[in-house]
Order: C-alpha cells, then sequence, then structure tokens
C-alpha cells in the first residue's frame, strides 16, 4: 500500500525565518511526490512534484522540496517565510501501479507570524 | 472556464435525504476525481472517470454513492439516503490526461452538513 504521512499538526514560524514542513513516504516502486496547498475557502494548489533524478525539486512562490530517498522523505522549504505562506499543505504521492489514485497526507498547518 | 467549478458551496441535508453535488471540470481536461475530505485531514479518493468512462470507483464508501459524467465535462456526485458521516467536504479534481506527472487542478469544494 501507498502512503505518506505528515508528523506534525501544525508549524510555527517567524516571518522572514527559513520553513520546513516534513513528509515521509512508503511506496512500493517509484515515488511520484507532490505537495499541495489549500488556503482557507479555497481547493488545493499544485506546488510542485518530484521527477527522478532532480533531489532539488523547485516549485511555485519560492517553495522548493528536498527528496531524500535513504530517509524515504519528501520535505517542503522555504528559505525565507512570508505571512502569506500560512495555511495547510498537503504531501502526496501517486500510486505508480494505478496513476488514478493520489494518498494524500493528514495536512500540516503552517502559521508565520509577522 | 478558468477553473474547477464546483456547486453549491454548501449543503445541509436532514438524514435520509438525497443529494448531488455538481462538478465543472476545466474544459478539455480527460480525467475528472472526486474526493471526499473529512475535517482536519487529507482529502481520500472517492472515484476517477476518464472521459464519460468511470474507471475506478473502489473508494467509494458504499451502495448509496453514486457519481457520474455523461458527456465527458460535467460530472455529479449523488449520495442517497444521506447519513451523519457522510458530513465532507466533498471535492472535485480535474487533470489534462491520466499521465503521472500530471497534476490535479482542484475545485473549492462543497461542504456537505447531514443533520
Amino acid at each position: 500500500a501507498q502512503s505518506v504521512a505528515q508528523p506534525e499538526d501544525q508549524v510555527n514560524v517567524a516571518e522572514g525565518n527559513p520553513l520546513t514542513v516534513k513528509c515521509t513516504y512508503s511506496v512500493s516502486g517509484n515515488p511520484y511526490l507532490f505537495w499541495y496547498v489549500q488556503y482557507p475557502n479555497r481547493g488545493l494548489q499544485f506546488l510542485l512534484k518530484y521527477i527522478t533524478g532532480d533531489n532539488l525539486v523547485k516549485g511555485s512562490y519560492g517553495f522548493e522540496a528536498e527528496f531524500n530517498k535513504s530517509q524515504t522523505s519528501f520535505h517542503l522549504k522555504k528559505p525565507s517565510a512570508l505571512v502569506s505562506d500560512s495555511a495547510l499543505y498537503f504531501c502526496a504521492v501517486r500510486d505508480p501501479y494505478n496513476f488514478n489514485k493520489f494518498y494524500f497526507g493528514s495536512g500540516t498547518k503552517l502559521n508565520v507570524k509577522p | 472556464g478558468a477553473g474547477v467549478s464546483q456547486s453549491p458551496r454548501y449543503k445541509v441535508a436532514k438524514r435520509g435525504q438525497d443529494v448531488a453535488l455538481r462538478c465543472d471540470p476545466i474544459s478539455g481536461h480527460v480525467s475528472l476525481f472526486w474526493y471526499q475530505q473529512a475535517l482536519g485531514q487529507g482529502p481520500e479518493f472517492l472515484t476517477y472517470f476518464q472521459n464519460e468512462a468511470q474507471l475506478d470507483k473502489s473508494g467509494l464508501p458504499s451502495d448509496r454513492f453514486f457519481a457520474e459524467r455523461p458527456e465527458g465535462s460535467v460530472s455529479t456526485l449523488k449520495i442517497q439516503r444521506t447519513q451523519q458521516e457522510d458530513s465532507a467536504v466533498y471535492l472535485c479534481a480535474s487533470s489534462l490526461d491520466e499521465g503521472r506527472w500530471e497534476k490535479l487542478f482542484f475545485g473549492s469544494g462543497t461542504q456537505l452538513s447531514v443533520l
């Protein structure tokens, strides 16, 4: 079975500081990993995806993610947080044997304080 | 349209009532997905369409849930005889095709409350 885990329900960071939102995955086969962001009363928006061979992935709004195969992690990072980054972040994996299915983590609420 | 549109935005139903939730995907998108998001949880897969064909309905929780996409564009998720445990946000997503790298475009969801 495919799954992702987000160990932190909430992450608090001061504006201007670097941020990390953690995600670990369990996948049999090649991992197709994604990060999505959800603002209040809005649908999920795509941030970035992992493509085989690029361990550091750059995405929208200055976010990037680091793929680590040995640690089975795909942590989301940003060098300098903005208050407007405050939102709910979801890590997701696409089933490599059934592309119909995405499995989402439970989400991490990011709070960026001025 | 510019994005995935879902209606209604909110739906309150009495237990036992039937409801229908609508999704207008991005024009030209082949793939359409329905997800259920319970409070404080990530979205969970319900069903998948490729054009008008429902290729995967393994996530539908019971036979009270039914989805259709008769002309390969607009989709409707119907829940019969609603129960309190059906209360959740129902998200629709579409993608250009079924490729492994394709990202999903989500609607804002329909929040269903069953009293």
